[in-house]
């Protein structure tokens, strides 16, 4: 089956710093990847659209200058949360669309992310 | 704006017993619905969706459109079906989902 990976899978930062979570798809090509926030005990937040060779597409809301996002390549999707503060912390999901899925997302294993 | 609600955070249930985990959604345009199932240490994975009409792991939804509602259901409860059940709405050619909070479903002898 179609297998996203996440890396790093728990990161600790201090106040201002940024981190940079990767999301590969490790057997398929994806034109398209989604990266979501889930805080605990609640629903996964989509947060943006990564789109291959193109700019990223923020949902409402979500700040761009805070959440880069790069998708350079097929098979990998990068987000920095830029000057990081501890209202940032939270596990961070990545997806991937394989082509000709039928829009079946295949997820990544999350992120979590403490900001001291 | 699209909204999927899921009223139970919690849902318990004797083995063997009847399952039915509720969904209901907002969406003023053609619906694509799904179940995603996250089993303990797992990740997120897709369970069903509604094109496909199928039953996976004895579980089936059927989508109703006049009552708008996508609920899932199975007849006898499993053990190894404890885990945290999300519902999913799949909206316009970009295929973003919008989730519900999730029902947690557990199972007990």
């Amino acid at each position: 089956g179609a297998v996203v990976s996440q890396h790093p899978s728990r990161v600790i930062c201090k106040s201002g710093t940024s981190v940079k979570i990767e999301c590969r798809s490790l057997d398929f090509q994806a034109t398209t990847m989604f990266w979501y926030r889930q805080f605990p005990k609640q629903s996964l937040m989509l947060m943006a659209t990564s789109n291959e060779g193109s700019k990223a597409t923020y949902e409402q809301g979500v700040e761009k200058d805070k959440f880069l996002i790069n998708h350079a390549s097929l098979t990998l999707s990068t987000l920095t949360v830029t000057s990081a503060h501890p209202e940032d912390s939270s596990f961070y999901i990545c997806s991937a669309i394989p082509g000709g899925s039928y829009n079946e997302q295949f997820f990544g294993p999350g992120t979590r992310l403490t900001v001291l | 704006a699209q909204r999927v609600t899921q009223p139970e955070k919690l849902l318990s249930v004797f083995k063997g017993a009847p399952v039915e985990l509720k969904c209901n959604y907002s969406y003023s345009g053609s619906p694509e619905l799904f179940w995603y199932v996250q089993y303990s240490r797992q990740r997120l994975q897709l369970l069903l969706r509604h094109i496909s009409r199928e039953s996976i792991k004895g579980f089936t939804a059927d989508l109703n459109k006049g009552e708008t509602s996508f609920h899932l259901k199975k007849p006898f409860a499993q053990e190894e079906d404890s885990a945290m059940y999300y519902c999913a709405l799949g909206t316009g050619t970009a295929s973003k989902l919008t989730f519900g909070t999730g029902t947690r479903l557990q199972v007990t002898l």
